[in-house]
């Protein structure tokens, strides 16, 4: 079963926009990670946020988590073509093994 | 190149033959994983290694799915008697286990199964 679930499920936006994705989760978590994936290829990891942290930032990427209300988001500023690609969030419990939601497809058009 | 290697890329097989991938971590991870992803869905959680020995097995799908990583290094997934059901892209992915510096995952570019 899905652990994270990832809104929305499609987003579509011109360059130099800012991109919001929401990820919302069931049960209590060790961290919290957001992978990209271009279509057809493997995962490639952005972002990890532990349990006990509110924000982190890499580049032009912002995550934030809110343990109370079990959700997290990803911000992508500053759009540009080239991040267009599937987005997803992975739970992981405290063992490692990640919990995957659906993803949000985003496309950036120039 | 020193990422997740997996091989083949792609596998077009006949219902019925039995297929295996490789995978290959990164050297310093002691920790190995696979996961399966289907058309529209993201990665689901199917077994994993810490060195030779398979922690986890019981999601692996049925039990004509097997895994091993008989040396610590890398790994197989084999999958017998292959049903159309069984194509998807099989993912790896390695880690350092908890506690051992960051724990984030890296995948593989997988391996695209079709079965004809």
């Amino acid at each position: 079963s899905q652990q994270g679930e990832e809104d929305p499920q499609a987003l579509s936006i011109q360059e130099g926009e800012n991109a919001t994705m929401n990820c919302s989760y069931k049960t209590s978590i060790n961290n919290l990670q957001w992978y990209r994936q271009n279509s057809g290829r493997g995962l490639v990891h952005l972002i990890l946020i532990r349990s006990n942290e509110r924000e982190k930032h890499s580049g032009r990427l912002r995550v934030t988590l809110d343990t109370s209300k079990k959700s997290s988001s990803l911000l992508i500023t500053a759009s540009r073509a080239a991040d267009t690609a599937s987005y997803f969030c992975a739970t992981d419990l405290g063992y490692s093994t990640l919990t995957f939601g659906k993803g949000t497809m985003l496309l950036v058009s120039p | 190149d020193t990422g997740v290697s997996q091989d083949p890329r792609h596998k077009i097989t006949k219902r019925g033959q039995n297929v295996t991938f490789r995978c290959d971590p990164i050297s310093e991870h002691n920790r190995l994983y696979w996961y399966r992803q289907t058309l529209g869905q993201g990665p689901e959680f199917l077994t994993y290694f810490q060195n030779e020995a398979q922690l986890e097995k019981s999601r692996l799908l049925s039990d004509r799915f097997s895994a091993e990583r008989p040396k610590g290094s890398f790994s197989t997934l084999e999958i017998q008697r292959t049903e159309q059901g069984d194509s998807a892209m099989y993912l790896c992915a390695s880690s350092h286990p908890p506690g051992q510096g960051n724990t984030e995952a890296f995948f593989g570019q997988g391996t695209r199964l079709t079965v004809v």
